[in-house]
């Protein structure tokens, strides 16, 4: 049992480079999520899912899509990277609803856009 | 919308005394749960404690207490025994009642820096 994996744990992009941040969990939880963490800023909600095929959007979810076509797999894109989406980056993943709903995060991945 | 407020950016305590980390928050909603993450520098999110808003009673956890008043809508952190292994960023965060359509999303405070000292 896993739990929740990211990768990559770094990386680097030059400004307008695309790329997918993988996440990937093995508990059978409906409900993924996907964090920014900021310096001063706590961590934000980007996209959200609630089970397979099933996305929405969180708080700052500009020049940022998802897709949700396995239970395991939350994949986050970013189409063209811009040096404000530099941040630490949190997937997370629970059972949807109920009192045992607790968030279970990774270990995190750190971009960086030049 | 939701709204959590950490004032305290930093803090620091010695080895084996105790510290509060302080929490206030605004929300409308009369039942939710709120929780405290732990952050060391592995970067690793770590549930400390959570608390439901319909249970009176304090949550503990070993070392771990809350201080929670739902009319000032205040949730504290109590860490008693201070170790060396408690120093890091503590997150505290607010979700909303489990019959709402966003009932698994998080809103979390901007953190508060522990530091241990010997």
């Amino acid at each position: 049992n896993a739990g929740v994996t990211q990768t990559p744990k770094f990386q680097v992009l030059k400004t307008g480079q695309s790329m997918t941040l993988q996440c990937a969990q093995d508990m059978n939880h409906e409900y993924m999520s996907w964090y920014r963490q900021d310096p001063g800023m706590g961590l934000r909600l980007i996209h959200y899912s609630v089970g397979a095929g099933i996305t929405d959007q969180g708080e700052v979810p500009n020049g940022y899509n998802v897709s949700r076509s396995t239970t395991e797999d939350f994949p986050l894109r970013l189409l063209s990277a811009a040096p404000s989406q530099t941040s630490v980056y949190f997937c997370a993943s629970s059972f949807f609803g109920g009192p045992t709903d607790t968030q279970y995060f990774g270990p995190g991945t750190r971009l960086t856009v030049l | 919308a939701q709204t959590v407020t950490q004032s305290q950016p930093e803090m620091s305590v010695q080895e084996a005394e105790t510290v509060t980390l302080s929490c206030t928050y605004d929300t409308s909603e009369s039942d939710y749960y709120l929780f405290w993450y732990k952050q060391p520098p592995s970067r690793q999110m770590i549930l400390v404690i959570r608390q439901e808003a319909y249970k009176q009673q304090n949550a503990t956890e070993n070392r771990f207490s809350v201080n929670f008043q739902k009319a000032a809508k205040s949730f504290s952190l109590k860490i008693s025994d201070s170790q060396l292994g408690d120093a890091a960023m503590y997150f505290c965060a607010y979700r909303s009642p489990v019959n709402t359509g966003t009932a698994s999303k998080l809103t979390f405070g901007t953190g508060t820096r522990l530091q241990v000292t010997l």
